[in-house]
Order: C-alpha cells, then structure tokens, then sequence
C-alpha cells in the first residue's frame, strides 16, 4: 500500500561508478520529483517531471539523468558516482504540477567511498 | 529573490513546554504555507497548511502577513515531536516549493 516507493534503501558505492535509483507511486498523480538531502538535512530539488515531462531540471551535474518511463515512475541514474554524491535522494509525487503537497518515499542512502 | 528563513538549526525544550518553531519568508505575492516533519527513520511527510487552517498533533501554525512569518506552534511539548521540521512558503517562478533549512526539534523528558 505504500504511495510512493523508492529502491535501493541503502546503496554503498566506490567512486566512478554508475548506480540507479527507481521510484513509483500508486496515487495516480501527474507530477514526480527528485530531491537532495545533505547531511545537513538541507533539501534541494533536482528535477520535477509532469506527465513524464521534465519541468525542472536544477543545477545538477549532467552525470544525473532522471528517466520517466510513464508517470508513476520516475527513475534517477547517476554516472561517475563522486564523493559528494553522498546523500540521501527522496523521491516525491504531487497530484499536479505546482500543488504543494508532495507524498515522500522513504529515501535512498547513497554512500560513495 | 525568494527566501524562506528557519533560523534555529536546533531546538530542545522540556516535554509539557510550549514550541515556537520560527519560519520567515519573503515573497512577492500570496504566498502558500506548509509545514513538513521528517521524524526519526521516516519519510518526510506533510504537517500542515496554512489555508486549512488545522491543528495536527496539537500543531497550528498562523501566517502572518505584516512579518512574514508562519511560525509552527505548540502548547505542551510531547516526546513524539522530537522530529526534523521544514517550512516551505513559498512558490518560484517555476511553481516549486522554496524550502527552508530545517529545525531539529528535541523534546527532552
């Protein structure tokens, strides 16, 4: 029943490498969004998807490309994984496009050594 | 530009005090308020909003205009509320949530 699922939970990872994040969400909304948590706890969008558009894309390093095969996916895959790559990444859904309540999953630990 | 300010980082109060969890924004327009909580191990997941104008858990938070603020309030601290906070006010140009920094709230027993 969960509304928006995201794996890997925890994902331990050597620098270089290419790594993959997915995300769904059952709650038939148009829009999906990548976010970055710092280890600050600092979130900031990366990318905002309506009808598997991309609407934001923020200053992030082209090594980051979402994909959206159909709306209620939303998939994050990262090249060249750098240390400062090192977060947690949230994925979030909306039911439309600027509504400002947004259903989390429940994060993505990515650790890069 | 669009801000919005959460100026404690960090926030300890005893259980059974009130709370006052400071959000400043700045915005030209009218704005739309939320409040976020992230407790420990868990999604972040939405508090409240200013346009309902709800208590949740015994949370209100009231939008005031001539300072700018929406601050998110409570009268008796439980142990429970020990949690990560964010206020998002604001929206951009591209219609997105303007996040704050957050505060990390500890309830002390």
């Amino acid at each position: 029943d969960t509304a928006v699922s995201q794996t890997p939970k925890y994902l331990v990872t050597q620098m270089g490498n290419d790594k993959s994040i997915k995300c769904e969400q059952n709650l038939g909304h148009d829009t999906m969004y990548w976010y970055k948590q710092d280890s600050k706890k600092f979130l900031k969008i990366m990318f905002s998807y309506n009808n598997k558009e991309l609407i934001i894309n923020e200053t992030v390093p082209n090594r980051f490309s979402p994909k959206s095969p159909d709306k209620a996916h939303l998939n994050l895959h990262i090249n060249s994984l750098e240390l400062g790559d090192s977060a947690v990444y949230f994925c979030a859904s909306s039911h439309k496009f600027g509504a400002g309540h947004l259903y989390f999953g429940n994060g993505t630990r990515l650790t890069v050594t | 530009a669009q801000r919005v300010t959460q100026p404690e980082k960090l926030l300890s109060v005893f259980k059974g005090a009130p709370v006052e969890l400071k959000c400043n924004y700045s915005y030209s327009g009218s704005p739309e308020l939320f409040w976020y909580v992230q407790y420990s191990r868990q999604r972040l997941q939405l508090l409240l909003r200013h346009i309902s104008r709800e208590s949740i858990k015994g949370f209100t938070a009231d939008l005031n205009k001539g300072e700018t603020s929406f601050h998110l309030k409570k009268p008796f601290a439980q142990e429970e509320d020990s949690a990560m906070y964010y206020c998002a006010p604001c929206r951009d140009s591209n219609y997105q949530l303007i996040w704050g920094a957050g505060t990390k709230l500890i309830i002390k027993p």
